[in-house]
């Protein structure tokens, strides 16, 4: 199954300062997708991003907070822009292939964002 | 996609089998009842899939009702490791079909 890293794997970040997430697949796969875990909560989808074509947001998630890039078919990132503490959170990447057996989807091991 | 439905908690002896209850009324005919666990600060890890069959592998069973309207993901012989979040999820076949996350059950191995 594909191998997903994700960088970084925590960080501390003043409000109004934007970060980039990086997530590196270990194999082409076609979807890509990015989730936001509230603390103590369950994951929400932010996102699907498709290389060549612009992501496809959830309802209450906007491009503008949340700008994500998938230059290729092994790479994604995800900017959480102008950040307040509501932002804190573990932000995952995920990905989608018929090359992963069975399984279907496989995560990262998730970027924990505080936001001070 | 349909809604799942689980208890919000529970707990098993160690060694013992977990059987961790969901309830899907509404699946439809392509949509496969996935499970994920979710161990603290780590990212989901797949356990088992199934379509309509009961479903078998190296970490759990999955027991789907004839109606498939709830299944049942069975631990047989449940460790420490095993604590974590277990989410059942319904999904439609596809690659546009996105994982949708209900709040899962937490079960406690106690020793």
């Amino acid at each position: 199954s594909a191998v997903i890293s994700q960088k970084p794997s925590r960080d501390i970040c003043q409000r109004g300062t934007s970060l980039t997430i990086q997530c590196q697949v270990d194999s082409q796969v076609t979807m890509m997708f990015w989730y936001r875990q509230q603390p103590g909560q369950s994951l929400t989808l932010i996102a699907t991003a498709n290389q060549g074509s612009e992501a496809t947001y959830e309802s209450g998630f906007v491009i503008d907070k949340f700008p994500i890039s998938r230059p290729n078919l092994t790479f994604s990132t995800l900017t959480v822009s102008n950040m307040s503490p509501e932002d804190s959170s573990i932000y995952l990447c995920s990905a989608w292939d018929v090359i992963i057996p069975n399984y279907g989807y496989t995560f990262g091991s998730g970027t924990r964002l505080t936001v001070v | 996609d349909a809604k799942t439905t689980q208890p919000t908690s529970m707990d098993c002896a160690e060694g013992r089998a977990a059987n961790l209850p969901c309830n899907h009324s509404t699946i439809s005919g392509n949509e496969y009842v996935y499970w994920y666990r979710q161990i603290h600060s780590q990212g989901p890890q797949y356990i088992i899939h199934g379509l309509k069959n009961n479903e078998t592998n190296e970490m759990a069973s999955l027991i789907i009702t004839e109606d498939r309207k709830s299944s049942t993901l069975i631990l047989p012989h449940a460790t420490l490791r095993d604590t974590a979040v277990y989410y059942c999820i319904v999904r439609g076949g596809g690659a546009n079909s996105k994982l949708t996350f209900g709040k899962g059950i937490t079960l406690s191995v106690r020793p």
